[in-house]
């Protein structure tokens, strides 16, 4: 079974702090992504990456940057963290390319106060 | 305007009832489609792909119309298991999937 693991369920940083979300998957996929997932806007593309040490941005990258040193994990990092990112944070990874399944993370669930 | 779509609901269906879901694209380029299930306060699961033929699994039927973008989800004899916001996902460019806001079902015994 594929498993998408991230570091917290739940996490409440203050304004500015720098916040740390970690993703960890062990089925070998090649992309892994971040999503931020709001009521009334879906899920939003952070950041993907295809390969170790590479990184592309998404939808709205403002504000984030991310890493991936290990082909199995892939970070958040929120420099300086602000109220209009409390938000559900998704992990999640795939096969490359063709048709394919995303398998998610059980989300982390950031307020920022 | 958004990549895709979806009527939010609430949909309200007794046990046993037909649904229907649709989305739109806006993406005429777009390659593969999907169905994504997310129960509440967990992570979507894929729920099935969307096939140009149109395709059955169980209860639940998928089709695409690409000459009108749109996508459909058909389930029939709704149990109450069935209940959960359903995620309709295209897919545009290498690697990246856009997702709409969701469909929120919910059957009611």
């Amino acid at each position: 079974d594929v498993k998408v693991t991230q570091s917290s369920r739940y996490l409440v940083k203050r304004t500015g702090e720098k916040v740390f979300l970690e993703c960890v998957q062990d089925m070998d996929h090649e992309n892994m992504f971040w999503y931020r997932q709001d009521p009334g806007l879906g899920l939003r593309l952070i950041y993907f990456s295809y390969d170790v040490k590479m990184k592309e941005k998404g939808d709205i990258p403002e504000g984030y940057s991310v890493s991936r040193e290990k082909k199995e994990r892939f970070s958040l990092i929120l420099e300086s963290a602000s109220t209009n990112q409390t938000s559900m944070y998704l992990c999640a990874s795939s096969w490359q390319g063709g048709s394919y399944e995303q398998y998610f993370g059980p989300g982390t669930r950031l307020t920022v106060t | 305007r958004k990549e895709v779509e979806q009527d939010p609901g609430p949909f309200n269906v007794p046990e046993g009832a037909t649904v229907a879901f649709n989305c739109t694209y806006s993406n005429s380029a777009s390659q593969s489609f999907f169905w994504y299930r997310q129960d509440c306060r967990k992570e979507p699961k894929l729920l099935m792909s969307v096939y140009s033929s149109g395709n059955e699994d169980g209860r639940f039927t998928a089709q695409l119309n690409r000459a009108s973008q749109y996508i459909s989800l058909l389930i029939r004899d709704s149990k109450l298991s069935d209940s959960a916001t359903y995620l309709c996902v295209v897919k545009a460019g290498a690697n990246n999937l856009f997702f709409g806001t969701g469909t929120r079902l919910t059957v009611i015994p």
